[in-house]
């Protein structure tokens, strides 16, 4: 079972807009949350993270929301550019774990 | 500085043949993972170690075996690769303590015919 969604495979979003990729968990023990970008031919790169303690991590153009009533994070990239045109991962790590649970990411093309 | 680094880059095998995906860091980190990622199925964690010395089952270790050869090297092995197992494979490491953060190498792109 799933433990980390993204239920859009894809996304596509006019240069200049608001990219909003959305991500929702199921265990209740994750208490930080990651998004990694990843280019073709290339290994996922950190992007911006959250700790379960906040609702919002800002870090220039990228900010993550937090929604733990709801279980739902988003990321929101303001604005797009064609170089954010990547697959986006979303990441969750459970308390006192040492490793990480992916999503099966979302790929956002940035038009012109 | 380089990071994580894989070898080889590409690789092609036959069904039956064995080989081994090389992994080094060098930024001292504790922990190293392998992962795969096949399309529409995201990363896959299959092996991790959280310290030299110790090893452990990740989602999907089945057919696979690793070797954390000291702090910087930690190794992917297939001894009878199968077509289920054409991929990408990523290695990664962190620093525990330090915020979570996984740096991934370049990946090894891997076809079995």
């Amino acid at each position: 079972d799933q433990q980390v969604k993204q239920n859009s495979p894809s996304l596509s979003v006019q240069e200049g807009r608001i990219s909003i990729l959305n991500c929702d968990y199921t265990n209740s023990m994750f208490d930080y949350f990651l998004w990694y970008k990843k280019y073709p031919a290339e290994g996922p790169t950190f992007l911006i993270s959250i700790s379960s303690i906040k609702d919002k991590n800002e870090d220039g153009r990228f900010t993550v929301f937090l929604n733990k009533s709801a279980k739902h994070l988003s990321l929101h990239i303001v604005p797009s550019q064609p170089g954010d045109s990547a697959v986006y991962f979303c990441a969750a790590r459970a308390n006192r774990d040492d490793k990480i649970i992916f999503g099966k990411g979302t790929r956002l093309h940035i038009l012109p | 500085n380089a990071g994580v680094t894989q070898t080889p880059k590409f690789q092609v095998l036959k069904t039956g043949q064995s080989m081994t995906l090389q992994c080094a860091q060098d930024m001292n980190h504790n922990s190293m993972y392998w992962y795969r990622q096949d399309p529409g199925m995201g990363l896959r964690l299959i092996y991790y170690s959280a310290s030299e010395g110790t090893t452990d089952k990740g989602e999907v270790p089945n057919g696979y075996n690793v070797s954390r050869l000291n702090k910087r090297e930690f190794s992917l092995r297939l001894e009878s690769a199968a077509p289920s197992q054409t991929s990408v494979y990523f290695c990664a490491s962190s620093e525990f303590n330090r915020n979570y953060e996984q740096y991934f190498g370049p990946g090894t792109r891997l076809t079995v015919t």
